[in-house]
């Protein structure tokens, strides 16, 4: 089961910002916190990720908070191409040092004219 | 230039039929998986390969094979196909296997019909 728990769905006006929280509350102290997103019937993209401080590309910005227990996504002006289920993920260990990406229900963004 | 190319986009075929979907990635990565998305949208990884060795493979069952003839592909052939066998399969790959900055790029997707 995935390690992070989303809300189901969102609307978003476009031009707003989008702000997306994630509850990570049993995260380990070296794990990374990762973003992707699908846009529909397309493959799942790499949004952003990060550890504990907060981190900035050119499509969004992750804040973390200080106890690493929750993260909040920030598309800073959505568009209506932002339309997608966006993904928080926790990696987890399948075994030694090996990790998988547990993808669950994510986040049904929808941005609305 | 596609960066994760899958082949075919679309698959139909009849239970009982064995087929292979193909994968091909240009960016040098020395990780692939394999990941089924079923009919109520949840994402799993099924297989992941690090130079041409199986890495992981999550409880799949012994009709698919994965195949990585050398580091750029990861084909997936699936015997005795069955009504369950229908999804869209997601091929991705990644710079390294189980590193802090493993991000994955993942192709387009076989949307596998069985009737």
């Amino acid at each position: 089961d995935a390690k992070t728990t989303q809300p189901t769905s969102m609307d978003c006006a476009e031009g707003r910002a989008a702000n997306l929280p994630c509850n990570h509350s049993t995260i380990s102290g070296n794990e990374y916190v990762y973003w992707y997103r699908q846009i529909h019937s397309q493959g799942p993209q790499y949004i952003i990720h990060g550890l504990k401080n907060n981190e900035t590309n050119e499509m969004a910005s992750l804040i973390i908070t200080e106890d690493r227990k929750s993260s909040t996504l920030i598309l800073p002006h959505a568009t209506l191409r932002d339309t997608a289920v966006y993904y928080c993920i926790v990696r987890e260990s399948s075994g030694g040092s090996n990790y998988k990406l547990t993808f669950g229900k994510g986040t049904l963004l929808t941005v609305n004219p | 230039d596609t960066a994760v190319s899958q082949t075919p986009k679309y698959l139909v075929t009849q239970m009982g039929n064995d087929k292979s979907i193909k994968c091909e990635q240009n960016l040098g990565h020395d990780t692939m998986y394999w990941y089924k998305q079923d009919s109520k949208k949840f994402l799993k990884i099924m297989f992941s390969y690090n130079n041409k060795e199986l890495i992981i493979n999550e409880t799949v069952p012994n009709r698919f094979s994965p195949k990585s003839p050398d580091k750029a592909h990861l084909n997936l052939h699936i015997n005795s196909l069955e009504l369950g066998d229908s999804a869209v399969y997601f091929c991705a790959s990644s710079q390294e296997f189980g590193g802090y900055t493993d991000t994955q790029y993942f192709g387009p997707g076989t949307r596998l019909t069985v009737l």
